[in-house]
């Protein structure tokens, strides 16, 4: 059974506009998430991540909001750029006491930004 | 040259070959990994090495073997495959096995057996 789960394998966005990829998890002692991207021929790159202490990270035009009640967390990319599209992977783990080995990752919601 | 550094790019093997993955970082990182992609699936964590020992296997069968020799190079030793093991291999380091350590990936080797 999949502890971390993006339910959109794909989604398609107009330059400019927001895009909005969606995280859900099972595991309550999940406490730091992280989003990766990956272009096609390339291996994943880190993007940005919150712990669970918080509810909002910022980093530029990437924003990732935690609703830990709903164990959802969703990355916010605005505006929306063609060189966004990719795939986008959600990852959670264990920040105390955990480790990588303990990062569980989501199959991914490949994004496509059109010009 | 930085990051992390995979080949070959691309493998394809026989099932009764015998094979290596190697990997390569340049960022001073203590903890190194191997993850399999397979199609339609999550990325799934091999082996992870911490300064060069062994801390975690995933319950990797016997055909794919690790070998650290120290903190910069992993290999991924493969022999007497399946055809079900095609998948993208990701090698990828990190600072250290800390929980909030970001991942560093490669390009990965896309493998194939035949």
């Amino acid at each position: 059974d999949q502890q971390v789960k993006q339910n959109s394998p794909s989604l398609s966005v107009q330059e400019g506009r927001i895009s909005i990829l969606n995280c859900d998890y099972t595991n309550s002692m999940f406490d730091y998430f992280l989003w990766y991207k990956k272009y096609p021929a390339e291996g994943p790159t880190f993007l940005i991540s919150i712990s669970s202490i918080k509810d909002k990270n910022e980093d530029g035009r990437f924003t990732v909001f935690l609703n830990k009640s709903a164990k959802h967390l969703s990355l916010h990319i605005v505006p929306s750029q063609p060189g966004d599209s990719a795939v986008y992977f959600c990852a959670a783990s264990l920040y105390y006491g955990g480790s990588q080995g303990n990062l569980i990752f989501g199959k991914g919601t490949k994004l496509s930004v059109k010009p | 040259e930085t990051g992390v550094t995979q080949t070959p790019r691309h493998l394809v093997m026989g099932m009764t070959n015998k094979k290596s993955l190697k990997c390569e970082q340049h960022l001073g990182h203590n903890a190194m990994y191997w993850y399999k992609q397979s199609a339609k699936k999550p990325l799934e964590l091999m082996f992870v090495y911490s300064l060069e020992e062994r801390v975690e296997n995933n319950s990797v069968p016997s055909r794919f073997s690790p070998e650290c020799p120290n903190s910069s190079h992993l290999f991924l030793h493969l022999h007497t495959l399946q055809p079900e093991d095609s998948a993208l291999y990701l090698c990828a380091s990190s600072q250290d096995t800390g929980g909030n350590s970001p991942l560093h990936f490669g390009n990965g080797t896309r493998l194939t057996v035949t």
